[in-house]
């Protein structure tokens, strides 16, 4: 029973153009999200994270956008840039566990 | 702040060994939550700790153990390993104070032959 999915394993985007990374979850009492990044052979980064009382949050080239009826989360990364290539992982937090989606593997070109 | 730190950070083991491997969370963090990841698979939640005590556990078998220590330090112990084992096994840390993010460990990876 995958809770927190993301359909796509992978994802090509040309270096300055927008990057979206979709992730969709099936519990509605999920009320807080996170999206890592992981390069290999590395423990995941932190990048940024949102609460189900909002639909959109900023960090620098990062935006998370939440939209809790269609159970849906995205991140954008605009500009992308070579650096941003990697694995990302959305993950919801749950009762003592976070569930990890399977990860979508982004690759910016220069 | 030091973060979060696991030791060691590669191992070979053989069929039907036992294995521990060590996690040192972030100062001040009392939960420490352990993954296994392997290629296609995500992240796979093994188990969480707090206070010493597992408040939750993932759908592994029992040869997957762990245990915490009161200076928030944990260990997770595989007996019986088998081939299928070999992955990267991450460690993260929180405060465990509500809605929160957890901090990884660079992970420990392991090689069963």
């Amino acid at each position: 029973d995958q809770q927190v999915k993301q359909n796509s394993p992978s994802l090509s985007v040309q270096e300055g153009r927008i990057s979206i990374l979709n992730c969709d979850y099936t519990n509605s009492m999920f009320d807080y999200f996170l999206w890592y990044k992981k390069y290999p052979a590395e423990g995941p980064t932190f990048l940024i994270s949102i609460s189900s009382i909002k639909d959109k949050n900023e960090d620098g080239r990062f935006t998370v956008f939440l939209n809790k009826s269609a159970k849906h989360l995205s991140l954008h990364i605009v500009p992308s840039q070579p650096g941003d290539s990697a694995v990302y992982f959305c993950a919801a937090q749950g009762t003592y566990k976070y569930i990890f989606g399977t990860g979508t593997r982004l690759k910016v070109l220069a | 702040k030091a973060g979060v730190t696991q030791t060691p950070r590669y191992l070979i083991k053989t069929r039907g060994q036992q294995v521990t491997l060590s996690c040192s969370p972030i100062s001040g963090h009392r939960s420490v939550s352990w993954y296994q990841q392997t290629p296609g698979q995500g992240l796979q939640f093994l188990f969480e700790y707090f206070s010493e005590t597992q408040r939750n556990k993932g759908n592994f078998p029992g040869r997957f153990s762990g245990r915490q220590f009161s200076n928030s330090r944990s260990e997770m112990n595989v007996s019986t390993l088998e081939l299928g084992d070999s992955a990267l096994y991450l460690c993260a840390s929180s405060t465990s104070t509500g809605l929160e993010t957890q901090y990884f460990g660079p992970g420990t990876r392991l090689l069963v032959l």
